[in-house]
């Protein structure tokens, strides 16, 4: 089955520590996208990245940084300058066909830190 | 720039209810609207969307109609089930040519049997 994995599905990390999420797919999109979610808001953009060696960053990229070395992955690391890193983490995937584009979704990474 | 606004939830509704969630956005241009459902622990999933005004997304029931005179998506749904309870997220993509969402801060619907 084609899909979007995200491991692990829950993180426990201490703080001032670095800590790196995993985004795989196999649906062969171009676009891949990571979301931060807090209790009781929208999805918040963290990076995106269109193609394979090329990133940019979103609304909330402070913090946070990516890598996009093969076309089906794009892991996420949370710095230890990242001053509230506990949310859930969304990874998502789209072709790049234009704007009416689905963008499928990951189940998720839940992060606390300790 | 480009927002979303979502009523507030929790909505709650008894089995086989009719369901609004309303959803009004701002944006330059003509955007793409979606709506997600997020189940517990959960990513998202598209539930529905509309690329053009006067289209009406449609799927599981739920129903959506892109209005540009009102500038509105909301969600609908005839007769809710326990398994719809969820929250729901309204969503626009810009005409950048390249696909940015902006979502609305989600309502939480729970159906109670």
């Amino acid at each position: 089955d084609g899909g979007i994995t995200q491991s692990p599905k829950y993180l426990f990390r201490k703080e001032g520590q670095n800590v790196t999420l995993s985004c795989e797919q196999n649906l062969n999109h171009d676009a891949m996208y990571w979301y931060r979610q807090d209790p009781g808001q929208g999805l918040r953009l963290i990076y995106y990245s269109q193609i394979v060696n090329d990133f940019q960053k979103g609304d909330i990229a402070e913090g946070y940084s990516v890598s996009r070395e093969k076309k089906e992955s794009f892991p996420l690391t949370v710095t230890s300058a990242q001053k509230n890193p506990t949310a859930f983490y969304l990874c998502a995937s789209s072709t790049i066909a234009g704007n009416t584009d689905t963008q499928y979704f990951g189940p998720g990474t839940r992060l606390t830190v300790l | 720039g480009n927002s979303v606004t979502q009523m507030e939830g929790p909505v709650t509704l008894s089995e086989e209810a009719f369901l609004t969630i309303n959803c009004t956005y701002t944006a330059t241009g003509y955007p793409s609207l979606f709506w997600y459902v997020q189940y517990p622990g959960e990513g998202l999933q598209l539930l529905l969307k509309a690329t053009k005004a006067d289209d009406k997304g449609s799927n599981k029931g739920f129903e959506a109609t892109y209005r540009k005179e009102t500038t509105s998506f909301h969600l609908e749904k005839g007769s809710v089930q326990v398994s719809d309870s969820a929250v729901y997220f309204c969503a626009l993509s810009d005409n950048t040519g390249f696909q940015k969402l902006v979502f609305g801060t989600g309502t939480r619907l729970l159906v109670s049997p």
